[in-house]
């Protein structure tokens, strides 16, 4: 079946420099994808999406990048804060009405000081 | 107070006996979801209602039921609860293809 996957389950940063965390996915009719932090004991939440007609797009410290040749997704933080420490997942929709998300497994992010 | 509230925060029970786990919403939005977490895992899919009177099944719905009692409400039914349905549950909503909102979990020990 269709799945998104993650390249690394953890990523070790020292503090200040920049992060990029990737992620695979394998259904090219997927239209919509979504970034999501999860700190520990606590619901997913939000960061940034993108849509498929979209190659870049930036937020407050977080920049998305998609490539659809090669069905690849990443997220960068740059100048990663301790803050940041959390577990990363992607999520892609198929674009139909059901908004349903297929959820990657997830990347933990270590801060080092 | 939460855009999600999900209650209890943290619950132990016995295998068999039947659990219900609450979410409740203020952001207006018709599409509820239930989702399970386990560790190292990412979240699946257990049911999502588009509304009161639309609910519908997700990846993982066996030994698991639900109820939308108002726009506002979705509960999550254990009815005879097993020690593999020991997990992370969340509840969230959403009224577009991604952006969803989530409440902070209900940690379910099955013993």
């Amino acid at each position: 079946g269709e799945s998104v996957g993650l390249h690394l389950p953890t990523l070790s940063v020292q503090e200040g420099d920049n992060s990029i965390i990737n992620c695979a996915y394998s259904n090219s009719a997927s239209d919509y994808f979504i970034w999501y932090k999860q700190e520990s004991g606590k619901g997913p939440q939000f960061i940034i999406d993108i849509r498929s007609n979209m190659d870049k797009r930036q937020g407050q410290r977080v920049t998305v990048l998609l490539n659809k040749t090669v069905k690849h997704l990443s997220l960068q933080i740059a100048a990663t804060q301790p803050g940041d420490s959390a577990v990363y997942f992607c999520a892609e929709n198929m674009g139909d009405s059901n908004y349903q998300l297929i959820w990657g497994a997830g990347t933990k992010l270590i801060i080092k000081p | 107070d939460a855009d999600v509230t999900q209650t209890p925060r943290n619950r132990i029970t016995k295998t068999g006996k039947r659990i219900m786990l609450e979410c409740s919403q203020t952001k207006g939005h018709d599409r509820m979801y239930w989702y399970r977490q386990d560790p190292g895992l990412g979240l699946r899919l257990i049911y999502y209602s588009f509304d009161v009177k639309d609910i519908n099944k997700g990846e993982i719905s066996d030994g698991y039921s639900v109820s939308r009692q108002a726009q506002a409400k979705f509960s999550l039914s254990l009815e005879s609860a097993i020690p593999n349905q020991t997990a992370l549950y969340f509840c969230a909503t959403g009224d577009g293809p991604g952006g969803y909102t989530f409440g902070s979990g209900t940690r379910l020990t099955v013993v």
